[in-house]
């Protein structure tokens, strides 16, 4: 079975600061990786997602993250936070890319101060 | 890019009514649609998944004859929440893969039952 761990239910950092989300995986297949962002009362956009290939990976809004295969992870990075940064982060796993059902982690709340 | 709709935005209803929701793929053709429930500050659960023309899987622990899922053509598939209680209130939102496997997500739907 799938599972995704995101240490950190709320992070804070100021603007300008270094933005780093974790997220640790457990899949018993290669697994397919995503970040999604979560604005108030608003669906699911997708940051970025890994399946193979590069395993540093660049998303939308100067984000990136590295796909781990030793430690399990895909901790979500971004060199500068902009105050429109603050949101709910989503990591996610799926058994493929074709469409398959995705488990998410728990969330991180990301607070942007000035 | 791909965009999913859903509708109501918000609906509230009372203590043993039904009510539907609609999940729209409005410029693409969906092979699957999912449909998850997300409570406050929590992350999303994965309820069915609903491919056009058969019927939905559901997810265990997940009530079949409480959440029906009609995925009557390939842009709408619907999430009727029976008798309605006020543990059923949650944000629900659906998404909907395209014929590259691509994974959009809808705006999501507010439901209080008072």
């Amino acid at each position: 079975a799938q599972s995704v761990t995101q240490l950190g239910s709320h992070v804070s950092v100021s603007e300008g600061a270094l933005v780093l989300l974790r997220c640790n995986y457990s899949s018993s297949v290669p697994p397919y990786l995503f970040w999604y962002v979560q604005y108030p009362n608003q669906g699911l956009q997708l940051l970025l997602k890994y399946t193979t290939g590069a395993t540093l990976v660049k998303g939308i809004n100067g984000f990136e993250a590295e796909f781990k295969k030793s430690e399990t992870s895909f901790h979500l990075t971004k060199p500068s936070a902009h105050m429109s940064d603050a949101a709910e982060y989503f990591c996610a796993v799926s058994e493929s890319n074709q469409g398959g059902k995705l488990i998410f982690g728990q969330g991180t709340e990301l607070s942007v101060k000035p | 890019g791909a965009v999913v709709s859903q509708h109501p935005s918000r609906v509230i209803c009372k203590s043993g009514t039904s009510v539907k929701i609609e999940c729209r793929s409005l410029d693409f053709q969906a092979t699957t649609m999912f449909w998850y429930r997300q409570f406050p500050k929590k992350s999303l659960m994965l309820m069915a998944t609903s491919n056009e023309g058969s019927k939905a899987t559901y997810e265990q622990g997940v009530e079949k004859d409480k959440f029906l899922i009609n995925h009557a053509s390939l842009t709408l598939s619907t999430l009727t929440v029976t008798s309605a209680h006020p543990e059923d209130s949650s944000f629900y939102i659906c998404s909907a893969t395209d014929l590259s496997n691509e994974q959009y997500f809808g705006p999501g739907t507010r439901l209080t039952v008072t």
